[in-house]
């Protein structure tokens, strides 16, 4: 398996609601990360897990909540976001830092918040 | 602070060669990455340099130049399907890759 699922595809959600993100991946990697991509923009890091444990946040705010339950799983709790938060969000993986072959990404969740 | 510019938009006519150059400066530099990204698509990884000087992968080749903080991804024999945006991304710590601006690429017949 060298793939990266992420679920769901599209969410709408309301500015009270709370839900959450889910990215999957069975290669063995050890890292994981979070990017927020708006339209024609590049991705804009979040958060990056390694070993199961957060190590990079990159002063994201609070309405946005990760969690890594284990080494394949890696979630996003969403609360109380803004219409601004609208984006597609992508989860990518990578064995350690990504060696030379990168990060591994999946097709993201396309976020939209009414 | 962190920089790394490529031009917005160009266009290059099918079975063409076209240059996408990427100018960084970041606190720190482990490793520079081309990825390809549909419209509304994961990005995917393309190329890798660490070392100055070129890298050949098929049809995609990229060029590193450390000491000028530049590098450029050449699409020889254009096709269509090439028609995306291309990202270059350099990871400055061990877990930490940014990108940079990106680069729609479109090709005409």
């Amino acid at each position: 398996d060298t793939e990266v699922t992420q679920t769901p595809k599209h969410l709408v959600m309301g500015m009270t609601n709370k839900k959450s993100l889910k990215c999957e991946q069975h290669m063995g990697h050890r890292a994981m990360y979070w990017y927020k991509q708006k339209a024609k923009k590049p991705p804009e890091l979040m958060f990056v897990y390694s070993y199961e444990k957060l190590s990079i946040n990159e002063s994201v705010p609070s309405r946005f909540s990760p969690e890594c339950p284990n080494s394949s799983l890696l979630n996003l709790h969403l609360h109380a976001l803004q219409p601004e938060d609208s984006a597609l969000y992508l989860c990518a993986s990578s064995q350690d830092g990504g060696g030379s072959y990168g990060y591994t990404f999946g097709s993201g969740t396309r976020l939209t918040v009414v | 602070g962190q920089n790394i510019d490529q031009p917005t938009e160009m266009t290059a006519t099918e079975g063409a060669i076209v240059q996408i150059n990427c100018t960084y400066q970041t606190s720190g530099f482990n490793g520079l990455f081309w990825y390809q990204q549909h419209a509304g698509e994961a990005p995917t990884f393309l190329s890798y340099n660490v070392l100055d000087g070129l890298e050949e992968k098929g049809r995609f080749s990229s060029f590193l130049s450390r000491s000028k903080g530049y590098s450029y991804l050449l699409l020889k024999e254009l096709q269509m399907k090439d028609s995306a945006s291309y990202l270059c991304a350099v990871r400055d710590t061990i877990y930490k890759l940014i990108f940079g601006t990106g680069t729609l690429l479109a090709v005409q017949p």
